[in-house]
């Protein structure tokens, strides 16, 4: 079972260009999140969603999309990538219904330059 | 709103015990513990739940007062693999969850 999966692992991005990050879970999970992680900070939600075709914005949205296709994709877009972006993200899913566990995958360390 | 943690770092040897607490401005109807080693992602150690139904890891306790919103962590004869930095938060909602900034142990042999 490989859980949740997260790439790149690492990125560097120039100001300006656009990517995605890539998560896929493989638990059947509803619900899927975003998270970035700055020194000092804890994780800040950035977008989630409680199912395919279900998205909605968390704490720190600017400059990020997301969408959900399927059941085991949630891609987060950089639309168009800047200093302040550069951060650890994490990827986390869970079951419906709530107060489950919360899988996260290993992170992708960006760096915007 | 993020529940506030304390202390904010504790230095253990091993075997010590250390205490690390959560308070919330908010009501609280459960808490989640995770705990994150350095470089790696967040793992679940446990949920508390109203009524005191906990779930999670079996070497670790921890208590949860409804009335004054705040939980406790109780870490006994501590291990190096209980290095760390411990997240708590309110319970989830659509699967979101939401932490404190954290309270970094160190173990030392």
């Amino acid at each position: 079972n490989a859980g949740v999966t997260q790439t790149p692992k690492f990125q560097v991005l120039k100001t300006g260009q656009s990517m995605t990050l890539q998560c896929a879970q493989d638990m059947n999970h509803e619900y899927m999140s975003w998270y970035r992680q700055d020194p000092g900070m804890g994780l800040r939600l950035i977008h989630y969603s409680v199912g395919a075709g279900i998205t909605d914005q968390g704490e720190v949205p600017n400059g990020y999309n997301v969408s959900r296709s399927t059941t085991e994709d949630f891609p987060l877009r950089l639309l168009s990538a800047a200093p302040s972006q550069t951060s650890v993200y994490f990827c986390a899913s869970s079951y419906r219904p709530e107060n489950t566990e919360a899988f996260f995958g290993q992170g992708t360390r960006l760096t915007v330059v | 709103q993020q529940p506030v943690q304390s202390p904010q770092a504790v230095i253990l040897r091993e075997g010590e015990d250390a205490v690390i607490n959560c308070s919330s401005s908010k009501a609280l109807y459960s808490v989640h513990w995770y705990r994150q080693k350095h470089g790696e992602a967040p793992v679940f150690l446990m949920i508390l739940l109203k009524g005191g139904e906990q779930k999670g890891h079996e070497k670790i306790s921890a208590s949860f007062n409804e009335k004054k919103q705040q939980s406790s962590l109780y870490l006994t004869a501590s291990q190096l693999s209980y290095s760390g930095t411990y997240f708590c938060g309110p319970g989830t909602s659509y699967g979101k969850l939401t932490f404190g900034q954290g309270t970094i142990l160190t173990v030392h042999p």
